[in-house]
């Protein structure tokens, strides 16, 4: 199946400092989302994108699904401790229910 | 409340054994599916289920079958478990092609 591409792999960053990771494509994606996982737990939803060019904020966190629908990034603002986990991008094509995953972003933050 | 909850959260058992994992969704979502988590956290698609119809199914052995008894249950049993089989497995739903919300996992180890 079509591949994510998602970096960086991990980031060890200071509390207070801000995040950015993204995930690319060579094929167009109709739908990105960005879940997090923590350990010993399900992927939770952060941010759903339905539309090119769509830049979205929940709370510290914001994404955008970039204009050639290849591309999202996902920042995260004034890292906290509890920001620390695994952060997985996800995009779904054709209107299907086939979602694929990225390799995923491991976030270490140090207090 | 939990929308989408999977049981057991951890099970071990002895290779050439047949388990089945449940899964129950209150969400009202009419697509359920099942995920396979390996030991570098990449997570993989195995089923889908749409009013009761598999409509995704990658390249999954066949000694695993997904069961579906109603909207809200998608079952997964598997049969003559292998070492390789040892993993993470997630349910997820959704509404048509929205994005998927994910149960709290099921740790498989076989030995």
């Amino acid at each position: 199946g079509q591949q994510l591409n998602q970096s960086p792999q991990s980031m060890f960053i200071q509390e207070g400092e801000d995040v950015s990771m993204n995930c690319t494509s060579s094929s167009i994606f109709n739908t990105w989302l960005w879940y997090k996982q923590d350990p010993g737990e399900g992927p939770v939803l952060l941010i759903a994108l339905y539309k090119a060019g769509e830049l979205t904020s929940n709370g510290r966190l914001t994404a955008q699904f970039g204009i050639t629908r290849k591309d999202s990034f996902l920042n995260i603002s004034a890292s906290i401790p509890s920001d620390v986990g695994i952060y997985f991008c996800a995009g779904q094509q054709d209107n299907n229910n086939d979602m694929r995953f990225g390799a995923g972003t491991r976030l270490t933050v140090k207090p | 409340d939990t929308a989408v909850s999977q049981t057991p959260k951890y099970l071990v058992t002895q290779m050439g054994n047949d388990k089945s994992i449940k899964c129950e969704q209150n969400l009202g979502h009419d697509t359920m599916y099942w995920y396979k988590q390996d030991s570098k956290k990449f997570l993989k698609i195995m089923f889908s289920y749409n009013n009761k119809e598999l409509i995704i199914n990658e390249t999954v052995p066949n000694r695993f079958s997904p069961k579906s008894p109603d909207k809200a249950h998608l079952n997964l049993h598997i049969n003559s478990l292998e070492l390789g089989d040892s993993a993470v497995y997630f349910c997820a739903s959704s509404q048509e092609t929205w994005a998927q919300y994910f149960g709290p996992g099921t740790r498989l180890l076989v030995l």
